[in-house]
């Protein structure tokens, strides 16, 4: 079946410094890979996304290539800020009007 | 506008009481979920609406139950419920591309069933 495997935190952080958050995936033909974040006491957003192979979704300074010959779609961001502190999740999806797949999780706290 | 809206954003009910979740989204979306999310997990799937008839129920007690009354409205009522049914439900909406399978949530509503 499909799912998705990311590293457990809890990922602490000084600001300024580099983040990676390891996500694989198993999933057969191709899914389209996610991630998205939740802030304490809100909803998730949707932080960037992949669609085939060897696309690199990015924004606000993250950034996620989607590795077919690994299965992952690791998360990294250059220098994270106190305001990038949140649950990040790694999700895939096979098709439209389906369940998103949802990793189990990673808590990232920056402090300053 | 990628903005899906919920309503109340926090809900105490007892163990007899009957209410409803509202989530509400002008995005041209026909595929909307409802999501339930407990502490410190990730969100699990409930129901799935697709222009706008139920597409998929993962197996949710009756004490649920969703309306989908025009494409852009998805309700969750809710009827003699548990204490273990406090959680935060979500709403999602995506569009039914063959191409796109992002969802976009709304911000939650976080329930306590006391």
């Amino acid at each position: 079946g499909n799912s998705v495997t990311q590293m457990e935190g809890p990922v602490t952080l000084s600001e300024e410094a580099f983040l990676t958050i390891n996500c694989t995936y198993t999933a057969t033909g191709y899914p389209s890979l996610f991630w998205y974040v939740q802030y304490p006491g809100e909803g998730l957003q949707l932080l960037l996304k992949a669609t085939k192979a060897d696309d690199k979704g990015s924004n606000k300074g993250f950034e996620a290539t989607y590795r077919k010959e690994t299965t992952s779609f690791h998360l990294e961001k250059g220098s994270v800020q106190v305001s990038d502190s949140a649950v990040y999740f790694c999700a895939l999806s096979r098709q439209a009007g389906t369940a998103l797949i949802f990793g189990k999780g990673t808590t990232l706290s920056v402090s300053s | 506008d990628t903005e899906v809206t919920q309503t109340p954003k926090h809900l105490v009910m007892g163990m007899t009481n009957k209410k409803s979740l509202k989530c509400e989204q002008h995005m041209g979306h026909r595929a909307m979920y409802w999501y339930k999310q407990k502490a410190k997990k990730p969100p699990e799937l409930m129901f799935v609406y697709s222009y706008e008839k139920l597409s998929i129920n993962e197996s949710v007690p009756s004490r649920f139950s969703p309306e989908c009354p025009n494409s852009s409205l998805l309700n969750l009522h809710l009827h003699a419920l548990q204490p273990e049914d406090s959680a935060l439900y979500l709403c999602a909406s995506s569009p039914t591309s063959a191409t796109t399978y992002e969802q976009y949530f709304g911000p939650g509503t976080r329930l306590t069933v006391t």
